[in-house]
């Protein structure tokens, strides 16, 4: 099974500055077609779990551009260029290259 | 729109049988593989099982198989995953997850529904 790491598990902000967590997984998410399945996932408080990015970089649908991807083979970056509160949360990478699918075990992001 | 309304969680005691099921509309139901999804209390997301749009493909975690077993009616745009030999650690909030449009079997979880809690305690 592919592990997937992320850190820091932990992450207080200042509204409006940066965040970076990473994401590392025990072997490389390349699949066999050329892409790579890594995605990530934000859950609010009390809610199930929002897809924000898939395949390393792409936004998914409504998904604001402050958040962005970034990484290659087995490790990746999400970054919040400026953190909202709306954005408080636990965030996990995921991915989806070969069963079975794994997750990170989430970094929650709280404003300081 | 797509939904996907979970339901049949509920309190069970260890060594029962429980039966979910997620009502899926606002998609071509058959088009997509689906999954199942649990989230323990405080804790992460397991994978748990997947399950393509023929039904012809189907996947489980180590930690359910030959216990859980996932199915579909594509003419009723359900989802279903029964659970037997209920263990305590499989107390959960269950999720039922789509794929995003134009992906197959590995597509990123585009749409979850809002979950149904599983119980396990005597």
């Amino acid at each position: 099974d592919i592990v997937m790491t992320q850190t820091p598990l932990s992450s207080p902000v200042t509204l409006g500055q940066p965040a970076s967590i990473s994401c590392r997984s025990s072997q490389s998410l390349v699949h066999s077609d050329g892409n790579t399945y890594l995605s990530w996932l934000q859950q609010r408080p009390g809610q199930p779990p929002r897809l924000l990015i898939y395949k390393i970089s792409n936004r998914f649908s409504g998904v604001p551009d402050r958040f962005s991807g970034s990484g290659a083979g087995t490790d990746f970056t999400l970054k919040i260029s400026r953190v909202e509160a709306e954005d408080v949360g636990v965030y996990y990478c995921m991915h989806t290259t070969q069963f079975p699918l794994t997750f990170g075990q989430g970094t929650k992001v709280e404003i300081k | 729109e797509v939904q996907l309304v979970e339901s049949g969680g509920g309190l069970v005691k260890p060594g029962g049988s429980l039966r979910l099921s997620c009502a899926a509309s606002g998609f071509t139901f058959s088009s997509y593989s689906m999954n199942w999804v649990r989230q323990t209390p405080g804790k992460g997301l397991e994978w748990v099982s997947s399950i393509s749009g023929s039904s012809n493909y189907i996947y489980y975690a180590d930690s359910v198989k030959g216990r859980f077993t996932i199915s579909r009616d594509n003419a009723k745009n359900s989802l279903y995953l029964q659970m037997n030999s209920l263990r305590a650690e499989d107390t959960a909030m269950y999720y039922c997850a789509r794929p995003m449009p134009l992906t197959n079997i590995l597509g990123s979880l585009g749409y979850w529904g809002q979950g149904t809690l599983v119980t396990v305690s005597s």
